[in-house]
């Protein structure tokens, strides 16, 4: 979806690297998501936002970081990158209480 | 911790066949339940979703069929066509505005000529 961008599309890091996923959305949602995606483990999240000032730890929020920079934009930070940061990583919006979530094209994060 | 178990986690199906994906629950405040679609290289994308007041929803060739005393719903691909080749993501959301949704582990749906 087009509405909702996320750059870069791939990163390839190493061990101990700090690495910033970015998220950009022009459909004036107010929610947004980070998940993973790993094979056989389906999407797991990560943080959540609310709004700029509201932000919430997911289910495997260890090792990462994010920020609200503004309504349009949510970031996600790996500190430290490690081998098991190596995943699939989408960004996901929606509006107010409503049921459907928008996806990002996803970043494929490989760190050696 | 699984909250939502999904199966088959892979799937091969001849095309006109039918293609039936299961997903299994165990908190019973779950309250929406839907199907995300996703295409190689692509985010997911909702397919269909079903609300626990119903026992099925049928949006051209995919149903939902749900069965809360079982706390299991399925996805049913009718007719199946190449096209529909893709992983499929059962989830499920908690009962207020505020809750998450939590996905099962995917199904990737292969559809043979």
């Amino acid at each position: 979806d087009a509405d909702v961008t996320q750059t870069p599309r791939n990163r390839i890091t190493k061990t101990g690297k700090r690495i910033m996923l970015e998220c950009s959305q022009t459909k004036g949602h107010d929610r947004m998501y980070w998940y993973r995606q790993d094979p056989g483990l389906g999407l797991r999240l990560i943080y959540y936002s609310f709004d700029v000032k509201d932000i919430n730890k997911g289910e495997i929020s260890d090792g990462y970081s994010v920020s609200r920079q503004a309504q349009a934009k949510f970031s996600l930070s790996l500190e430290s990158a490690i081998p098991n940061q190596t995943a699939l990583y989408f960004c996901a919006t929606s509006f107010g209480g409503a049921d459907t979530q928008y996806f990002g094209p996803g970043t494929r994060l490989t760190v050696l | 911790q699984q909250q939502v178990k999904q199966s088959p986690q892979s799937l091969i199906v001849q095309k006109g066949g039918i293609s039936i994906i299961n997903c299994a629950y165990e908190n019973t405040a779950f309250d929406y339940f839907p199907w995300y679609q996703q295409f190689p290289g692509k985010g997911p994308a909702l397919l269909i979703a079903i609300r626990p007041d119903v026992s099925e929803k049928k949006e051209g060739r995919f149903t939902i069929s749900f069965n809360k005393s079982a706390k299991q719903f399925s996805l049913h691909i009718m007719d199946s066509q190449p096209g529909d080749s893709a992983t499929y993501f059962c989830a499920a959301r908690g009962t207020g505005t505020a809750s998450k949704l939590t996905f099962g582990t995917g199904t990737r749906l292969q559809v043979t000529l």
